[in-house]
């Protein structure tokens, strides 16, 4: 399995700022994914974080809201820009390694926008 | 049209007893992966179990095991003797692989909410 360290666990925040949120993980993994879960729904996937290149972004996720970084196969991070209350959610990191086909899942970061 | 159904927002189960939780796919890949996460109130993602399409006998991993029935697109979680520990909600999900044969990323399905009686 991969350990999967995300940080913060949870913030609350002013609307019109940003958070940046880490994923450090114990091991290099191949691929690293950034999910949305808004309150009593499932996940939605924002993008796929690519190591030295910009991530792949899902429908309906831009670059300039939620700018993605992984400088090498251990680190990614998430940041939410310019927040709204909409933008509450939970945020999950997610990685898949060669070892196995499960992917694995950090904490997750329960933000809440005021 | 939804890749990954499940049904039962909600599900109630007495101590010791086993519950079927139901999920049904939607696939034109010859090669994808079944998985079941736990979620707990904490927030974190909790793997279970994985079935692979190519597998041919049902996935056991402990009290969880997966009844997969191909032809009917069907992927049931059973989890038996539940204990009160087994509350949480239960999402199911489905990768497939890309014509390349690289893994694609997960999609869930919308999660049972489960509540096991004391």
């Amino acid at each position: 399995s991969a350990v999967i360290s995300q940080k913060p666990s949870r913030d609350i925040c002013q609307r019109g700022t940003s958070l940046t949120i880490q994923c450090q993980v114990d091991s290099q993994v191949t691929m690293m994914f950034w999910y949305r879960q808004q309150p009593g729904q499932s996940l939605t996937l924002i993008a796929t974080a690519n190591q030295g290149s910009e991530a792949t972004y899902e429908s309906g996720f831009v670059i300039d809201k939620f700018p993605i970084s992984r400088p090498n196969l251990t680190f990614s991070t998430l940041t939410v820009s310019n927040m709204s209350p909409e933008d509450s959610s939970i945020y999950l990191c997610s990685v898949v390694n060669k070892k196995g086909p499960e992917a694995f899942f950090g904490q997750g970061t329960r933000l809440t926008v005021v | 049209a939804q890749k990954i159904t499940q049904t039962q927002p909600g599900m109630f189960v007495q101590e010791k007893e086993a519950v079927t939780l139901d999920c049904t796919y939607d696939t034109s890949d010859p090669s994808y992966g079944l998985f079941w996460y736990k979620q707990p109130s904490s927030g974190e993602m909790i793997f279970l179990i994985y079935q692979g399409s190519y597998d041919q006998q049902n996935a056991t991993e402990g009290r969880y095991s997966l009844n997969f029935q191909k032809a009917r697109k069907s992927a049931n979680l059973v989890i038996s003797a539940s204990q009160l520990g087994d509350s949480a909600m239960y999402f199911c999900a489905m990768r497939e692989v890309s014509a390349r044969g690289s893994a694609r990323q997960l999609t869930f399905g919308s999660g049972t909410q489960l509540t096991v009686l004391p």
